[in-house]
């Protein structure tokens, strides 16, 4: 069955910080995987999907980028952490047509 | 530009009664329709896909339909249980794989 890892749980960055949060997944192959950010008393919000190695399309101008170095992680980055860049972030994995399965989110609160 | 609405916001129901949760999306045009439930800090967990074909799917003591034409999802809950307690997302997959969420229902069964 599909796994999905993500790392750390909780983080706090003044602003101005690095950012760099991972997902990697287990027991598929080739999946398209998503990142997603839940901003409180917003909905999720599609930041970035990938479906593959490299390839990255971005849905939002933001200050934020993301890395697919290996076929089952997915990486999320910041140079420069802004205050607005607080929220719940969710990596997923998807197929084809199928539903999104969805890892159990990073929670960033940027001070 | 897809939009997708849940009303409404919070509902707050006393145990056993069944229950409906409506959600509704702005462009016809999608492959699925997904249902989620996720519990407080965590991430989603994917109940119910409809297939832009289907009209409904059945899991258990939930029931989703779906009416493309007039851009409109309902999950049925039979009996609810304090353990359904959520927030409830509806999603539909448009083209991308890209998945557009409403802002859910905060569900509350009170024993």
């Amino acid at each position: 069955s599909q796994t999905i890892h993500q790392w750390p749980a909780t983080l706090v960055q003044p602003v101005g910080s690095p950012l760099s949060l991972e997902c990697t997944v287990e027991g598929t192959s080739n999946p398209n995987l998503y990142w997603y950010r839940q901003a409180a008393g917003r909905g999720l919000q599609l930041l970035f999907y990938s479906v593959g190695i490299g390839q990255i399309s971005s849905e939002v101008p933001q200050n934020l980028s993301a890395s697919r170095p290996q076929d089952r992680q997915f990486i999320l980055s910041s140079k420069k952490l802004l205050l607005s860049d607080s929220g719940f972030y969710l990596c997923a994995l998807g197929q084809s047509g199928e539903t999104q399965y969805f890892g159990p989110g990073t929670r960033l609160l940027v001070l | 530009k897809q939009e997708v609405t849940q009303i409404p916001a919070a509902l707050s129901v006393p145990e056993g009664e069944n229950l409906v949760l409506n959600c509704s999306f702005t462009d016809s045009a999608i492959y699925n329709l997904q249902w989620f439930r996720q519990d407080p800090g965590k991430g989603l967990t994917s109940l119910l896909l409809i297939q832009s074909s289907q009209r409904e799917q059945t899991s258990g003591r939930l029931n989703a339909s779906l009416d493309k034409s007039s851009g409109r999802s309902t999950l049925y809950i039979a009996a609810s249980q304090p353990g359904d307690s959520a927030t409830y997302l509806c999603a539909v997959l448009r083209g991308g794989q890209k998945l557009v969420f409403g802002q859910g229902t905060r569900l509350t069964i009170n024993p």
